[in-house]
């Protein structure tokens, strides 16, 4: 079956890199997700890698992909406070019916 | 565009009491799903619809759940009766299913609160 495993919690210093990673069972993932989700408010969209990549990087989000680990981890640079959050990867595979498996979320904390 | 748009933001009601969540999609998507979050369990997908057809509902709890989409622009989720364990936020999400079978990105509405007394 599908499965999508993160750490719960992420404390970090303003202006560290923050690294958030997640495992995932499903060898034929095709696509995997970064959502983002403050605090009262629905998951966004933050980037997206295909299988077939390693990384991906857009401005301050780098996005590894170690698929034979079936490891992904997104890397934030210079963190700010205004990306405390609850993030989230998730995947879905071609023929999936569009359904995501979604990992359990991480807490990130940014502290001054 | 306006995105998924949820109502209602907040409901607070009492045990026994019919609840119905609803969920306008993006405008041109054709899939679409719920999900429910809670501190203990997490995000929980429920159902999903392609092109107005319930496609997999073996998230919907109990048979007190219940969820139609009646036309591509308009869905309901329904509990009925209600219990103090069904509080959570309830999301509503869409995305554009292409021919080719493709997982496309999601598009989260901002979610119903619901309380339940």
């Amino acid at each position: 079956g599908e499965d999508v495993e993160q750490s719960l919690f992420l404390s970090v210093r303003e202006g560290d890199s923050s690294v958030i990673n997640c495992t995932y069972t499903d060898s034929s993932s095709t696509y995997l997700y970064w959502y983002k989700q403050e605090p009262g408010a629905g998951l966004q969209l933050l980037t997206y890698i295909f299988s077939n990549m390693d990384m991906k990087q857009d401005q301050r989000l780098t996005v590894l992909l170690n698929k034979k680990d079936k490891h992904l981890s997104l890397r934030i640079a210079d963190t700010q406070t205004g990306d405390s959050a609850i993030y989230f990867c998730a995947e879905g595979r071609t023929g999936g019916g569009n359904k995501l498996t979604f990992g359990t979320g991480t807490q990130l904390k940014v502290e001054l | 565009d306006a995105g998924v748009i949820q109502s209602p933001r907040h409901e607070v009601t009492e045990m026994g009491q019919e609840v119905t969540l609803r969920c306008k999609p993006i405008s041109g998507h054709n899939s679409l799903f719920w999900y429910r979050q809670t501190m203990m369990r997490g995000l929980e997908l429920l159902i999903y619809f392609n092109n107005n057809v319930p496609i997999d509902d073996s998230g919907m709890p109990e048979d007190r759940f219940s969820a139609k989409m009646p036309n591509a622009s308009f869905s309901t989720l329904k509990i009925q009766p209600s219990e103090p364990r069904d509080s959570a936020v309830y999301f509503c999400a869409s995305s554009l299913l292409g021919v080719s079978g493709r997982t496309d990105t999601q598009y989260f509405g901002p979610g119903t609160r619901l309380t339940v007394l």
